[in-house]
């Protein structure tokens, strides 16, 4: 089957870093996207992960492992403006369309 | 930012009425994607395009169809709109396999 699990809910505190896991099972796979999405906008792309490894980009890191199926977001010095749902998803089949985790809702504290 | 645009961005209606929301793009991408989003089951795909006149069903076709005759627009259509159907529903555009899809700011659909 295809699917694409991760976490419904984490909190952190501002200034931290949290991860946030994401595992998949699709068939034709060819990368793995982070998405963030704030309450009442639409999800803007973060990250796209294709070979094993981080990828960095400023605050935000993204891990692939291809072998084990597994990626995480890693957020670093984190804001109050980084409390979002992050969505992580993966190629289905023929790589027209992609499969959707249900997102990760980050609550962010002071 | 892409150059998406969803129209209409709300809308009321009656069930049993027929609605057509439009996805424009500027940007010549050749992949377009009708999604819809509850609370509870994350973003569904409803039917996408890989072509001007090439479509494919979602995971949630079923109540929907689509029309893409041009490039930059692709359209989705409720025939006879129903309860269940209150969403907010988002449109994406993407160019190539390998890259990431691009989403317009909705469409929040309430069918009364």
């Amino acid at each position: 089957g295809q699917n694409i699990d991760q976490p419904t809910e984490m909190t952190a505190t501002e200034g931290a870093i949290v991860q946030i896991n994401c595992t998949y099972q699709t068939s034709g796979f060819n990368g793995l996207f982070w998405y963030q999405q704030h309450a009442g906008e639409a999800p803007t792309f973060l990250s796209y992960n294709v070979l094993d490894g981080l990828e960095e980009k400023g605050r935000f890191s993204s891990f692939l492992s291809r072998s084990k199926g597994y990626s995480y977001l890693l957020l670093k010095e984190l804001q109050m403006k980084d409390s979002a749902s992050y969505l992580c998803a993966g190629h289905a089949g023929n790589n027209r369309k992609l499969i959707w985790g249900l997102g990760t809702s980050l609550a962010v504290n002071p | 930012d892409a150059g998406i645009t969803q129209s209409p961005r709300h809308k009321v209606t009656e069930t049993g009425t027929p609605v057509t929301l439009r996805c424009h793009q500027t940007e010549n991408h050749r992949y377009m994607y009708w999604y819809r989003q509850d609370p509870g089951h994350g973003l569904r795909l409803i039917h996408y395009s890989y072509g001007v006149k090439d479509t494919d069903k979602g995971e949630v076709s079923d109540g929907y169809s689509v029309s893409r005759s041009k490039t930059e627009d692709f359209l989705l259509t409720l025939e006879s709109a129903t309860s269940s159907q209150t969403s907010v529903y988002f449109c994406a555009i993407r160019s190539e396999s390998n890259q990431p899809q691009h989403f317009g700011d909705g469409t929040r659909l309430s069918i009364l």
